[in-house]
């Protein structure tokens, strides 16, 4: 079965313009997560939705939003993009959150 | 606030040798912990799911363990081989409200299997 994708893979961006990253999980998985990944602070929680909810939100400010479709595809927002922005963003699917939690291969973006 | 810390954070080995990578965490009340992988420049496989009420979980090479009251796990990788090359972290699940959870990574073990 298809695994946990995102696209785009690849972007750059200029500072004060916005994003959006999309994920569509495993099918029959309805909890999504995002976490964003760099090399000083390495993986950091930034929300998860189940069944078109926001169950939960790290410590990141307004500007990163997200939502959650009818068919559990997920999109993550950025807006007003700073250059500590740059980093890999990853999307992770699970049934629930006792089962095992699949991630995708990431959107590596960066901001110039 | 969850802290997760993995030692060492490097490991060079040749090939062949059996090792084993750590992880600590210090609120022993999780729900799962979870070993994942992860190549250069790519996204995180799953390799073990061990649930809080076992104490192991195998996987062919691969053997993590759990011990919730000491707040560590081990994963123990048999017969090293270069394909096994990567960076190697440990994540903590914590059960939130409404059947919400988080994920609280360690920085992870760099691993390099000489051939």
């Amino acid at each position: 079965k298809a695994g946990v994708t995102q696209t785009p893979r690849y972007l750059i961006k200029t500072r004060g313009q916005q994003v959006t990253l999309s994920c569509s999980p495993i099918s029959g998985h309805r909890s999504v997560s995002w976490y964003q990944q760099t090399p000083g602070q390495g993986l950091q929680f930034l929300f998860e939705y189940f069944s078109e909810t926001q169950r939960n939100k790290g410590n990141f400010p307004g500007r990163f939003s997200g939502r959650q479709f009818s068919n559990s595809r997920s999109e993550m927002n950025v807006s007003t993009l700073e250059l500590g922005d740059s980093a890999l963003y990853l999307c992770a699917s699970s049934k629930t959150a006792g089962n095992t939690i699949y991630f995708g291969e990431g959107s590596w973006l960066t901001v110039v | 606030k969850q802290e997760v810390t993995q030692i060492p954070a490097a490991l060079s080995v040749p090939e062949g040798e059996n090792l084993v990578l750590n992880c600590s965490f210090t609120d022993s009340a999780i729900y799962n912990l979870q070993w994942f992988r992860q190549d250069h420049g790519k996204g995180l496989t799953s390799l073990l799911l061990i649930q809080s009420s076992q104490r192991e979980q195998t996987s062919g090479r691969l053997n993590a363990s759990l011990d919730k009251s000491s707040g560590r796990s081990t994963l123990y990788i048999a017969a090293s081989q270069p394909g096994d090359s990567a960076t190697y972290l440990c994540a903590v699940i914590s059960l939130l409200w409404a059947g919400s959870y988080q994920l609280t990574f360690g920085k992870g073990t760099k691993l390099s299997v000489i051939p």
